[in-house]
């Protein structure tokens, strides 16, 4: 069956970085593209990024830009986001989501927390 | 683009029908999905392309609407149906959401 499974969140101080990443399996990811979603907690849902199938295509939310990149291993069947330089509003749970349609698979999320 | 999703919050009892609207700041023709999410668990859809059920959804959910003002309808409430929905445009990026609808029991 389809599956998403986020991992690489944790506790991290302003200012610091953490990967995320997202096993796929059940279906076949190298042919859609993917997003990052994130919740802070009590929060509605928030689009952090995208990648295309085949990486030609990547955007980000103008509260990540420039300090967030998603990427992704389609031999590994994987995404990745890599969180730089994070801030205490980063603090979230982040999903990846895709599929062959819209919001078809969610992974259940991993927390971020960034505190000092 | 902008999403205003109202109301914020809403109660009801079952058997109630109950509507939440989406109102985009563009056009953004039909490319508007809803989402249900209940607590500490990722949003499932529901309605894609602003009007078709996704497979498996129960009857009693419904969407409408094009352009720039949709709807989303439970016909009769029932007990599992009192958690947060979601609008999110795929229009243009960035997908953005709405600010969610949290539906309380009355």
């Amino acid at each position: 069956q389809v599956q998403l499974v986020e991992s690489g969140g944790g506790s991290v101080k302003p200012g610091g970085s953490l990967r995320l990443s997202c096993a796929a399996s059940g279906f076949i990811f190298s042919n859609y593209y993917m997003n990052w979603v994130r919740q802070a907690p009590g929060k509605g849902l928030e689009w952090v990024a995208y990648i295309s199938s085949s990486s030609t295509f990547i955007d980000y939310a103008d509260s990540v830009r420039g300090r967030f990149t998603i990427s992704r291993d389609n031999a590994e069947k994987s995404l990745y986001l890599q969180m730089n330089s994070l801030r205490v509003e980063d603090t979230a749970v982040y999903y990846c989501m895709g599929g062959p349609g819209p919001g078809d698979y969610w992974g259940q999320g991993t927390l971020v927390t960034v505190s000092s | 683009i902008q999403l205003t999703q109202s109301p914020s919050s809403l109660s009801a009892s079952v058997g109630d029908r109950v509507t939440i609207t989406c109102r985009a700041s563009q056009d953004i023709s039909s490319n508007l999905v809803w989402y249900q999410q209940k607590p500490g668990k990722a949003p499932n859809l529901l309605i894609y392309d602003a009007s078709t059920l996704q497979s498996g959804v129960p009857s009693r959910f419904s969407g409408s609407g094009s352009g720039t003002d949709f709807i989303l309808t439970i016909s009769s409430l029932q007990p599992e149906d009192f958690t947060s929905y979601y609008c999110q445009q795929l229009n243009s990026y960035p997908h953005t959401f709405g600010q969610g609808t949290k539906l309380e029991i009355k």
